[in-house]
């Protein structure tokens, strides 16, 4: 596709249950960044890739969330033992480079109950 | 360290003129505009770099003072697709690589 596809769109879940967020980036994007966005809040930086390698995870709110981005493309965001704070849009952007221009994808919705 | 967007919210008439400004206590590399419509994804506007000039997108243009550590937007004659809320991500200088985000504001525009 032409742009940065995530899935689900929406996705509901138990509390104490693990989720896992899909990204795929734009093709030949190197850079690849995740963000939580709550209801009428700004983005919130949680981890960047560069390649497959993750130079900065300092957003990560806690060691229930982790990472991973394999052959440079697709990314999957997991999220240990759900809470209910964790209900947010999560939001997968791509970059041909770190300093060049993000492409946003449409988000998942994560409702946690 | 996350920049300050002011004013948080603006209601503008169509055809009016709006800035918006984002300023950080850090020194800044580049600061990002994007706008984000309701319910949809973030899209890109424009990207400014230390040393770079000011520049446009349609009616849509921006400034960087890097001296003062802060960047504007400004809407001229503005239309109703301008609506919705606009975030400043700023790269500081310290090679970071990522973008921290302001809080945004929120523009709407009335017929």
């Amino acid at each position: 596709g032409a742009g940065v596809s995530q899935s689900p769109s929406n996705k509901v879940t138990e509390k104490g249950k693990d989720v896992e967020l899909r990204c795929d980036p734009i093709s030949g994007h190197t850079a690849l960044y995740w963000y939580r966005q709550s209801l009428g809040q700004g983005l919130e930086f949680l981890i960047y890739f560069q390649g497959n390698s993750a130079p900065d995870k300092s957003g990560l709110p806690s060691d229930r969330f982790s990472a991973e981005r394999t052959g440079g493309s697709v990314s999957t965001l997991t999220i240990q033992r759900t809470q209910q704070e964790d209900s947010a849009v999560y939001l997968c952007a791509s970059s041909r480079d770190t300093s060049g221009p993000q492409h946003f994808g449409d988000g998942t919705r994560l409702s946690i109950l | 360290q996350q920049p300050v967007q002011s004013p948080q919210a603006v209601i503008l008439r169509e055809g009016e003129d709006a800035v918006i400004n984002c300023s950080s206590s850090k020194a800044l590399y580049s600061v990002h505009w994007y706008r984000q419509k309701h319910g949809e994804a973030p899209v890109f506007l424009m990207i400014l770099l230390k040393g770079g000039e000011q520049k446009g997108h349609e009616k849509i243009s921006a400034s960087f003072n890097e001296k003062k550590q802060q960047s504007s937007l400004y809407l001229t004659a503005s239309q109703l697709s301008y609506s919705g809320t606009y975030f400043c991500g700023t790269e500081d200088g310290g090679g970071s690589e990522k973008l921290v985000f302001g809080k945004g504001t929120k523009l709407t525009v009335n017929p």
